[in-house]
C-alpha cells in the first residue's frame, strides 16, 4: 500500500528549462509534505516543505505546489541547472506520524 | 559540525550471517530514524526513537531485524540471520523534534548479502 507515489522514475530536461517533478498521495490525513534531494553515495538532504494550510511555497529556484483536492504535489525547479541532477524524493506525514517517502525520481539536467 | 555518522559504509556478507549497522546522530538531536532504500520500494522507515525510546517500529520487516539505542549518541540496527533480500542501502537520520521536523541523513550503509 504505497501511500506516496512518484510515477516517473526518471526525468530529463535541458539546462535553463523548467523541471517539474510530481507526487501523488492517497492518505487524506497527510498534512505536511517535503521534498528531499539525494546525490549518489550520499544521504538525502532536505529541500523544501509545505503544510496543508498552504498551496504554494517558494524558496529561490524551487517551488512546491500542493493540490489537496487532487492529492497531488509537485516540485518546480526554474531554471534547472546541471547541479540539480539527483534523485528527488517526496515525503508526507500526518500529525506526529511517520514520514512516508515515495520511490524517488531521477532528474538529469543536460548542459 | 559533524553530521550523522554511519558505519560501515559498505558491508558484504554471506546469507545467514549476523550484520550490525551503527549510527551516531548529530549531537543534541533527540530523535533517530532508521530507513531502508530499495529500488522497488524507495525509502522505507524501519523504526524511530525519541529520547532513546522506540516510538514506532511498525516498519521493521520481521523478527530478524532489531534496533537499539542504548544512549543518545549511538544506535545499532542488527539483522540476524541475514538474507539476500535484505540487500539495500540503510540510512540513519536524526533531528530535534520528531517526524515533522527536518531530518538529517547519514551517508548510508550499502549492504550486500550473498
Amino acid at each position: 500500500d504505497q501511500q506516496v507515489k512518484q510515477n516517473s522514475p526518471s526525468l530529463s530536461v535541458q539546462e535553463g528549462r523548467i523541471s517539474i517533478l510530481n507526487c501523488d498521495y492517497t492518505n487524506s490525513m497527510f498534512d505536511y509534505f517535503l521534498w528531499y534531494k539525494k546525490y549518489p553515495a550520499e544521504g538525502p538532504t532536505f529541500l523544501i516543505s509545505i503544510s496543508s494550510i498552504k498551496d504554494k511555497n517558494e524558496d529561490g529556484r524551487f517551488t512546491v505546489f500542493l493540490n489537496k483536492s487532487a492529492k497531488h504535489l509537485s516540485l518546480h525547479i526554474v531554471p534547472s541547472q546541471p547541479g540539480d541532477s539527483a534523485v528527488y524524493f517526496c515525503a508526507a506525514s500526518a500529525w506526529r506520524s511517520r514520514l512516508t517517502f515515495g520511490e524517488g525520481t531521477q532528474l538529469t539536467v543536460n548542459p | 559540525d559533524a553530521g550523522v555518522i554511519q558505519s560501515p559504509r559498505h558491508e558484504v556478507t554471506e546469507m545467514g550471517q549476523e550484520v550490525t549497522l551503527r549510527c551516531k546522530p548529530i549531537s543534541g538531536h533527540n530523535s533517530l530514524f532508521w530507513y531502508r532504500q530499495t529500488m522497488m520500494r524507495g525509502l522505507e522507515l524501519l523504526i524511530y526513537f525519541n529520547n532513546n525510546v522506540p516510538i514506532d517500529d511498525s516498519g521493521m520487516p520481521e523478527d530478524r531485524f532489531s534496533a537499539k539505542m542504548p544512549n543518545a549518541s549511538f544506535s545499532t540496527l542488527k539483522i540476524q540471520p541475514s538474507e539476500p533480500r535484505d540487500s539495500a542501502v540503510y540510512f540513519c537520520a536524526s533531528n530535534t523534534g520528531g517526524t515533522q521536523e527536518t531530518q538529517y541523513f547519514g551517508p548510508g550503509t550499502r549492504l550486500l548479502v550473498l
